[in-house]
């Protein structure tokens, strides 16, 4: 089993409804951190969890919030979808071996089209 | 701000060929850099990374050394396998224990057979 996991994989959904994407980790890990690829432009950090009472904006955090509800669980949410949300999601982890050093620990993506 | 510079792809090579991948870097202080690897259909993962100046990362037959001066840490191979085929990410982390991972755009590599 991986160790960071997303759910759902895959999903379609139109706009203006609410979609939540949510990730667990056995990794024990403290940091978790969601971040969004799109073609050509890489991967752009949404929003960041230190530990369970921390949440931070990323560079992208406009029309998206997040939930940490416990260390193993960072859910991201879209309160309305609009199309250019369209884009590959991908949770991470780090932990206190990585800190300082940036390494990251990433789930296998959820690719969420808006129509 | 901190950024990375990665050139663009793809880079298409025939199997058993010398690969680069050029990434240059700005940061304000002395970061970690890093390469990631994207397989297809998968999530990124550590492919090597250098924490100081004049350090060499190394692993499966890929390497890349910081080089400060020239603010670089170019990846390469000496010779590519068609199972090379992926999305290749360079990235840089200030020496903080309070800081994020900066990512260039990727570059995807093409190795035929």
């Amino acid at each position: 089993d991986a160790d960071v996991t997303q759910t759902p994989r895959n999903r379609i959904t139109k706009t203006g409804k609410r979609i939540m994407l949510e990730c667990s980790q056995t990794k024990g890990h403290d940091r978790m951190y969601w971040y969004r690829q799109d073609p050509g432009l890489g991967l752009r950090l949404i929003y960041y969890s230190f530990d369970v009472k921390d949440i931070n904006k990323g560079e992208i955090s406009d029309g998206y919030s997040v939930s940490r509800q416990a260390q193993a669980k960072f859910s991201l949410s879209l309160e309305s979808a609009i199309p250019n949300q369209t884009a590959l999601y991908f949770c991470a982890t780090s932990g206190l071996h990585q800190q300082g050093t940036g390494e990251l620990f990433f789930g296998e993506g959820s690719r969420l089209t808006v129509l | 701000g901190d950024s990375v510079t990665q050139m663009e792809g793809p880079v298409t090579l025939s199997e058993e060929a010398f690969l680069t991948i050029n990434c240059t870097y700005t940061a304000t202080g002395y970061p970690s850099l890093f390469w990631y690897v994207q397989y297809p259909g998968e999530g990124l993962q550590l492919l090597l990374k250098a924490t100081k100046a004049d350090d060499k990362g190394s692993n499966k037959g890929f390497e890349a050394t910081y080089r400060k001066e020239t603010t670089s840490f170019h990846l390469e191979k000496g010779s590519v396998q068609v199972s090379d085929s992926a999305v290749y990410f360079c990235a840089l982390s200030l020496n903080s224990g309070y800081s994020t991972l900066t990512f260039g755009k990727g570059t995807m590599l093409l190795v035929s057979p």
